[in-house]
């Protein structure tokens, strides 16, 4: 099973409710990140786990807060957003060994916020 | 990690070999070259890494220049489901990445 999954794949919100995105990875792998994608646009890094460490938080606002219960599983809790936080949210893990690391990314949930 | 630089689009034939180039002149000795390709509606995919040796795998081969400042991503036999946004880019091994993505080239496959 090389697979990511991501739910919801779409999810619309308004600014002052509570969501969270889901990914599940069943690889063995201890490294799991969140990019957001805007239409266009490369991915941009927001987070990132390791060993359910958060070892990277490129200055994310806080009303995104990831969460990483265990090593399969990978929370992103919104709160309070923006109409320009619209965008596709992409999930990836790594092995996160001694070898090239090589991730494997889900398909993103698509956001839009009202 | 070092920054790339790719042209922005390229078209290639059907059938025809595709070469996608990248510039990475601020490379440092630790640093690999990766490449992924985000096709529409998809996540992105990783095709193929290298260090300092010419790669190939089932997906494509890479060939890096001996200074390690360019390299080429080939697709030997390009298909219309080859059409996609490719990453080009830097990054040291092991442990979690910071993996940082450029502004890609898109690749559009002609009939």
């Amino acid at each position: 099973d090389t697979e990511v999954t991501q739910t919801p794949k779409h999810l619309v919100m308004g600014m002052t409710n509570k969501k969270s995105l889901k990914c599940e990875q069943h690889m063995g792998h201890r490294a799991m990140y969140w990019y957001k994608q805007k239409a266009k646009k490369p991915p941009e890094l927001m987070f990132v786990y390791s060993y359910e460490k958060l070892s990277i938080n490129e200055s994310v606002p806080s009303r995104f807060s990831p969460e990483c219960p265990n090593s399969s599983l990978l929370n992103l809790h919104l709160h309070a957003l923006q109409p320009e936080d619209s965008a596709l949210y992409l999930c990836a893990s790594s092995q996160a060994g001694l070898g090239v690391e090589k991730l494997f990314f889900g398909s993103g949930t698509q956001l839009s916020v009202l | 990690d070092a920054k790339t630089t790719q042209p922005p689009s390229m078209d290639c034939a059907e059938g025809r070999a595709a070469n996608l180039p990248c510039n990475h002149s601020t490379i440092s000795g630790n640093e690999y070259v990766y490449w992924y390709r985000q096709i529409h509606s998809q996540g992105p995919q990783y095709i193929i890494h290298g260090l300092k040796n010419n790669e190939t795998n089932e997906m494509a081969s890479l060939i890096i220049t001996e200074d390690r400042k360019s390299s080429t991503l080939i697709l030997p036999h390009a298909t219309l489901r080859d059409t996609a946004v490719y990453y080009c880019i830097v990054s040291r091994s092991q442990g979690a990445q910071k993996l940082v993505f450029g502004q890609g080239t898109r690749l559009t496959i002609n009939p």
